[in-house]
């Protein structure tokens, strides 16, 4: 069965630093998101993306967040000066079909996730 | 801000017990039920997604309720096995995000 791969599993740094977290989705799938949950707290929406464009965001999703699909396989999140509070699990996900109305009927494929500690 | 709510957030079965918990949601405007299974160190894995008032759905010995015009869900399991630790997550779609409850961590003991 296919499945969503992201690296690293676990990215430790400090307060301040960039970090990259990286997914490879399933081949042919054109509609991803991101998502995260901070311990003890709800899993929630960062950012949704199709047609190698932002399609929504999140009021969490700001100026220091961005997300690019660099080579037509990774799909990557970007955080361009981390904070405390961006410690969390962050997950990849798409849905089954591709379908811009669609796909919130289809479920959804997730990758195991990044957990990332900001020191 | 479309609010999703899980009940009990925790639970402790014994193997072999039938157990069931709650997702509920504004019966306004839905369009979709979400259930997945998220085990530690694992990908969150869909279990059902659910369009109909009405709908059951079954998986194996996993099943699901669907009842739209009061708001809610609900996910049995019968007859519990450890395996079936993890946390169950529901989540509804709202434009192209999904909204998640906090999750039923299930615990099974042997």
């Amino acid at each position: 069965e296919p499945e969503v791969t992201q690296t690293p599993s676990h990215q430790v740094t400090q307060m301040g630093q960039e970090v990259i977290l990286r997914c490879v989705p399933i081949s042919n799938h054109l509609y991803f998101y991101w998502y995260r949950q901070i311990l003890g707290q709800k899993v929630e929406f960062l950012v949704s993306f199709y047609n190698n464009e932002i399609s929504e965001k999140s009021e969490i999703f700001d100026d220091q967040f961005s997300v690019e699909r660099p080579d037509g396989s990774n799909f990557t999140l970007k955080i361009r000066s981390t904070k405390l509070e961006d410690s969390a699990m962050y997950f990849c996900a798409s849905p089954s079909e591709n379908s811009g109305v669609a796909s919130s009927y289809n479920e959804q494929f997730f990758g195991p996730g990044t957990r990332l500690t900001v020191l | 801000i479309l609010n999703v709510e899980q009940s009990p957030q925790s639970l402790h079965v014994q193997e072999g017990d039938s157990t069931n918990f709650t997702c509920s949601f504004p019966s306004s405007n839905f369009y979709a039920l979400h259930w997945y299974r998220w085990e530690t160190a694992k990908s969150p894995e869909a279990l059902f997604v659910m369009t109909l008032n009405g709908d059951e759905k079954k998986k194996g010995r996993i099943s699901a309720t669907l009842n739209t015009k009061e708001g809610y869900s609900y996910l049995y399991i019968k007859g519990s096995q450890p395996e079936d630790s993890a946390t169950y997550l529901c989540a509804l779609p709202s434009g192209s995000r999904l909204t998640f409850g906090e999750g039923t961590q299930l615990t099974v003991n042997p």
